[in-house]
């Protein structure tokens, strides 16, 4: 089956504990991205690859670091949380040329 | 910069009646993509529909069809025969030119379906 897995659904932490939030792809999919979603400010775009090893920065990257060491995986590293990072995160991707993106089943972050 | 504007923050409609949710967009792109998404409660984003600028027909999926008017820079959602489980939050998102990496999405419109 076609999809994307996030990993975790859920977490809580502490602010200053560094995390990770796994996104996985099995679609061969050139573009990964990632995205917080807020309450009256809809999905907004923390970094998005275009392909392995080439990374670059959306419209909300502070305090955000993401890799894409293999092409089916772009994990999402919050090296130092902070509670204005609680929010929930939502991975991505699609082909090259393709028009609909497969999103994640959504991680919802806690940062005490 | 690309921009998009929902201007309904939440909406009620009766079952079984059809439904327009706004969409406006800006941006200075000849070539872009259109795109509504519905997230129900549960949290997972779902691909309705989607438009390229340079299609002249407006797109249709089942009971979803996109009013597109490229001139007033407008992609409304019309929803015909409301269900129950149409009851979701519903997001216009706008990609940027050839394929571009840039998505951008506007903060929803959350639709209550009343039988």
């Amino acid at each position: 089956e076609a999809q994307v897995t996030q990993n975790p659904r859920y977490l809580i932490t502490v602010t200053g504990k560094k995390l990770t939030v796994t996104c996985s792809q099995n679609m061969n999919h050139e573009y990964m991205s990632w995205y917080r979603q807020d309450p009256g400010l809809g999905l907004r775009q923390i970094y998005y690859s275009m392909n392995v090893e080439v990374t670059d920065k959306g419209d909300v990257p502070e305090g955000y670091k993401v890799s894409r060491k293999e092409k089916r995986n772009f994990p999402l590293i919050l090296e130092s949380p902070s509670p204005n990072q609680t929010s929930l995160y939502f991975c991505a991707s699609r082909s090259y040329r393709g028009e609909k993106l497969f999103f994640g089943s959504g991680t919802q972050l806690s940062v005490l | 910069a690309q921009k998009i504007t929902q201007t309904q923050p939440g909406m009620f409609v009766q079952e079984k009646e059809a439904v327009t949710l706004d969409c406006t967009y800006d941006t200075s792109d000849q070539s872009y993509g259109l795109f509504w998404y519905k997230q129900p409660s549960s949290g997972e984003m779902i691909f309705l529909i989607y438009q390229g600028s340079y299609d002249e027909q407006n797109a249709t999926e089942g009971r979803y069809s996109l009013n597109f008017q490229k001139a007033r820079k407008s992609a409304n959602l019309v929803i015909s025969a409301s269900q129950l489980g149409d009851s979701a939050m519903y997001f216009c998102a706008m990609r940027g030119p050839y394929y571009g990496q840039n998505f951008v999405f506007g903060p929803g419109t959350r639709l209550s379906v009343l039988p």
